[in-house]
């Protein structure tokens, strides 16, 4: 079964600095991988989805950008984050299998 | 328009009390998928059930049962005899293609 691991797991940033938030996949090859993020109390916004190497959709304008640069890795980006990026940022996988998997989770913090 | 609707946000029972939670979806396919998940204080969501939309079998495991209809296009959730540690936030999602829409969530208090 797959697998999903996320790093760091809490993060704290002052506005306008970059961010990179990783995930990796094991024991699943080619799946489907999702950002999404929650706010205080929230739902789930999807951010980005990516079904293979190099190829991303985002959901919703923002600041934050996506990148696939392995079968297994997908990488949440921002050049200046904002205070309204703080969140609560979980990756998903979604293999063969129809079921979508989530990571443990990042928290972040911007002030 | 793929859409989950979880009318519920916040539902509070005692413990061993018998609760159900909510799920109401639109969508065009003929083909599709329904889930449940869990999210504990800790923050990871648990994957709980996958319902095909051909098959309508109700499902139960242990305390957690799941009805669903296609004629009323809800996929409920019920926890019988209730506990604190089923205290969390209940996800109710649809596939869509290449993603699954998420509702927005009931919030669960199970109180001592």
């Amino acid at each position: 079964s797959q697998t999903i691991h996320q790093w760091p797991a809490t993060l704290v940033q002052p506005v306008g600095s970059p961010l990179s938030l990783e995930c990796t996949v094991e024991g699943t090859s080619n799946p489907n991988l999702y950002w999404y993020r929650q706010a205080a109390g929230r739902g789930l916004q999807l951010l980005f989805y990516s079904v293979g190497i190099g190829q991303i959709s985002s959901e919703v304008p923002q600041n934050l950008s996506a990148s696939r640069p392995q079968d297994r890795q997908f990488i949440l980006s921002s050049k200046k984050l904002l205070l309204s990026d703080s969140g609560f940022y979980l990756c998903a996988c979604l293999p063969q299998q129809y079921t979508q998997y989530f990571g443990p989770g990042t928290r972040l913090t911007v002030l | 328009a793929q859409k989950v609707t979880q009318a519920q946000t916040e539902i509070s029972v005692v413990e061993k009390e018998d609760v159900t939670l909510d799920c109401v979806y639109e969508t065009r396919d003929t083909t599709y998928y329904l889930f449940w998940y869990k999210q504990p204080p800790s923050g990871e969501l648990v994957f709980l059930i996958r319902r095909n939309s051909f098959d309508e079998q109700n499902e139960i495991s242990g305390r957690y049962s799941w009805n669903f209809q296609k004629s009323t296009s809800s996929f409920n959730f019920t926890i019988t005899a209730s506990q604190v540690v089923d205290s969390a936030v209940y996800f109710c999602a649809l596939s869509g293609g290449d993603k699954i829409i998420f509702g927005k969530g009931t919030r669960l208090h199970i109180l001592p």
